[in-house]
């Protein structure tokens, strides 16, 4: 059974940055187009980013683009999501995503826990 | 970018139909697919493509499109239903985006 484990989130000061990490067990990760998504205290969904399954092509949200990055190491069978120039906006539970959709369009059939991070001063 | 607009909340009554409904423009050209979200878990997925359900989804979920609405469908409500509900589709304007309806609060009366 495919597992996604979300870490790295935290409490970080307005500017600050922070990587998160998923790990991926179950299934072989370099087949999969990953995508982050995020989810505000009491809000909504929202798609952040996601990254082709060789690392060749990474889409981002306007929200977040030139901030964050997303990358992955499928030796290491990790997706990464750098997160520069935090804003108290971002602050919301980060989830990682597997897209079964080999065109990465968002067909999420496995998700992790959620990592929250805390954008405050 | 394209948007997807869901009904903010909506209810029914235990055992009866209920429809949820997500419009928007990339809706005429591309399948959404749906998510069920309980408080404090993952997002699980129950319909996608034509009218597809993963396995351990039960038959009482549903899906359809006509026009640039989409809808998901679950007849004969049942308690653990309530949860909220989203849709999916990709950005209609070419731009390389994954989309998210705003969501539906389902509540099974």
């Amino acid at each position: 059974e495919a597992q996604l484990v979300e870490s790295g989130g935290g409490l970080v000061q307005p500017g600050g940055s922070l990587r998160l990490s998923c790990a991926a067990s179950g299934f072989t990760f370099s087949s999969y187009w990953m995508h982050w998504v995020r989810q505000a205290p009491g809000k909504g969904l929202v798609w952040v980013s996601r990254i082709k399954s060789d690392g060749s092509s990474r889409s981002y949200a306007d929200s977040v683009k030139g901030r964050f990055t997303i990358s992955r190491d499928n030796a290491k069978n990790t997706l990464y999501l750098q997160m520069n120039s935090l804003r108290a906006e971002d602050t919301a539970v980060y989830y990682c995503a597997r897209d079964s959709d080999n065109s990465g369009w968002g067909l999420f059939d496995y998700w992790g826990q959620g990592t929250l991070v805390t954008v405050s001063s | 970018s394209s948007e997807l607009t869901q009904d903010p909340a909506v209810s029914v009554a235990l055992g009866q139909t209920v429809r949820i409904t997500c419009q928007g423009d990339s809706l005429r050209s591309y399948y959404a697919s749906w998510y069920q979200q309980k408080p404090g878990q993952a997002p699980v997925l129950v319909i996608y493509g034509k009218n597809t359900r993963p396995s351990g989804i039960p038959d009482r979920f549903s899906g359809s499109s006509s026009g640039d609405t989409a809808s998901l469908t679950i007849t004969g409500a049942q308690a653990q239903d309530e949860a909220d509900y989203y849709c999916v589709s990709r950005d209609s304007s070419g731009n390389p985006f994954v989309v998210f309806g705003g969501g539906t609060k389902l509540t099974v009366l």
